[in-house]
């Protein structure tokens, strides 16, 4: 399997534009998260969906970030506008079983976000 | 609320041995995780805790003791490959969501 994947790898985009962000999950996984990690904050749950359903979305910072999955192999993650503050690395990740004690999160490569 | 708590850095000496530890308040427990990311990279999964004792896979080792709320990683042989930051999680028992430390930065001298 190829893993989990993203693109792009990095992004740098003037503030004020929309970026957009793509994972295709590891194929057959029933869960998919979209993290944010930062110095300052370290790695924060942004949103996750289960069976292409989004479950919680609470780590949103605002209503300039929303999340899509529109089918089991593809998930979205737009900014609109973007800010400066947004700079920071975008890693996508899903899992076979969002429930199992034992369950491992595989994540993606990430896209490096710079917003001018 | 729900937080981990682990030491931001860590140096040791290459062929040496390292603890990592990693103290958590949580409403609920499912397992201590641990992942290990390299700078530029994404975590990666290592180890899983879900009973007390000790786990060992290769040189890599990792301890839970629910009864103290604590758990280590614990690195033998250490490589100059071994240099990378180290993240304990605990399952959210409400949302079943991983809780993340804010890292261990393990630097390796030689």
């Amino acid at each position: 399997d190829a893993g989990v994947i993203q693109s792009p790898r990095h992004e740098v985009t003037e503030m004020g534009q929309e970026v957009t962000l793509r994972c295709k999950p590891i194929s057959g996984h029933d869960y998919l998260f979209w993290y944010r990690q930062t110095m300052m904050r370290g790695l924060e749950l942004l949103i996750y969906f289960n069976n292409n359903v989004p479950i919680d979305d609470s780590g949103m910072p605002e209503d300039r970030f929303s999340a899509k999955m529109p089918n089991a192999s593809f998930s979205t993650l737009k900014i609109q506008p973007s800010e400066p503050r947004d700079s920071a690395v975008y890693f996508c990740a899903s899992s076979l079983i969002g429930y199992s004690r034992e369950d491992t999160q595989y994540f993606g490569p990430g896209t490096r976000l710079t917003v001018l | 609320g729900q937080s981990l708590e682990q030491p931001s850095e860590v140096t040791a000496v290459e062929g040496a041995i390292v603890q990592i530890n990693c103290t958590y308040q949580t409403s609920g427990f499912y397992g201590l995780s641990w992942y290990q990311q390299h700078d530029g990279g994404a975590p990666t999964f290592l180890s899983y805790n879900g009973l007390d004792g000790l786990e060992e896979t290769g040189r890599f080792s990792s301890f839970l003791s629910r009864s103290d709320s604590y758990g280590y990683l614990l690195l033998q042989e250490l490589q100059m490959k071994d240099s990378a930051s180290y993240f304990c999680a605990v399952r959210d028992d409400s949302n079943y969501q991983l809780i993340w430390g804010a890292g261990t930065k393990l630097i390796i001298k030689p």
